[in-house]
């Protein structure tokens, strides 16, 4: 039990455009799923936090604009890159709390790897 | 703002011989602490976790012991193995969850 999904695993794309990646939690409802984004042998950067049926709240420095997150229902959560540049190349990976686990512990999806040429 | 340090950054240890990493936090409200393995290109895997009303907890070869007065916390892994070589995070739940910069574990053959 506690599978999440991404999609896509990764995607290249040019500057310019907007790149949407779905978060989804397979067999459990995830009333609050996390964004994250990891750099190269670095940590996971909180970049937000999304609650099913409102808005999300961003981590200081996250441009809510750049990085627009909608939680639409309570398996499903998408974050999209919203006209995309090179620095925003990364690993962006989403987690889900199962109310199994008391809401505490976090499960990972599998990433999604962004090139922006 | 609130901080999760961890060391050492990274850690070679022997086949067979046990690797101990540490975690301080700064936020004395968190109650809750995760440890995650991520393997190369893999998702974060939680492996123990543990709460603060217990000073330590032990699942097989791994165990973590938590320190709440002195703010510490750390992972001990016992009879290493190739398998263990991954990147460690240890994480600490207050208001949010704030998680450290990982280690890396190198295991010798």
């Amino acid at each position: 039990g506690a599978v999440v999904s991404q999609h896509p695993s990764w995607v290249i794309c040019k500057s310019g455009t907007s790149v949407k990646i779905e978060c989804r939690s397979l067999d459990f409802q995830a009333t609050t799923m996390f964004w994250y984004r990891q750099f190269p042998k670095q940590s996971l950067m909180l970049m937000a936090t999304s609650n099913e049926g409102s808005k999300a709240t961003y981590e200081q420095g996250v441009e809510k604009d750049k990085f627009l997150i909608n939680h639409a229902s309570l398996t499903l959560s998408t974050l999209t890159v919203t006209s995309a540049h090179p620095e925003d190349s990364s690993f962006y990976i989403c987690s889900a709390s199962s109310p199994r686990s008391n809401q505490e512990t976090q499960y990972f999806g599998p990433g999604t790897r962004l090139l922006v040429l | 703002g609130e901080n999760v340090e961890q060391h050492p950054s990274t850690l070679s240890v022997q086949e067979g011989d046990s690797a101990v990493i540490k975690c301080t936090y700064s936020d004395s409200a968190s109650n809750y602490f995760p440890w995650y393995k991520q393997e190369l290109g893999k998702r974060p895997q939680l492996i123990i976790d543990i709460r603060s009303n217990v000073g330590e907890k032990k699942d097989q070869r791994i165990a973590v012991t938590l320190n709440k007065t002195a703010k510490h916390f750390s992972l001990h892994i016992t009879e290493t193995q190739p398998e263990d070589s991954a990147v460690y995070f240890c994480a600490a739940r207050g208001d949010k969850i704030i998680f450290g910069k990982g280690t890396r574990l190198h295991i010798l053959p």
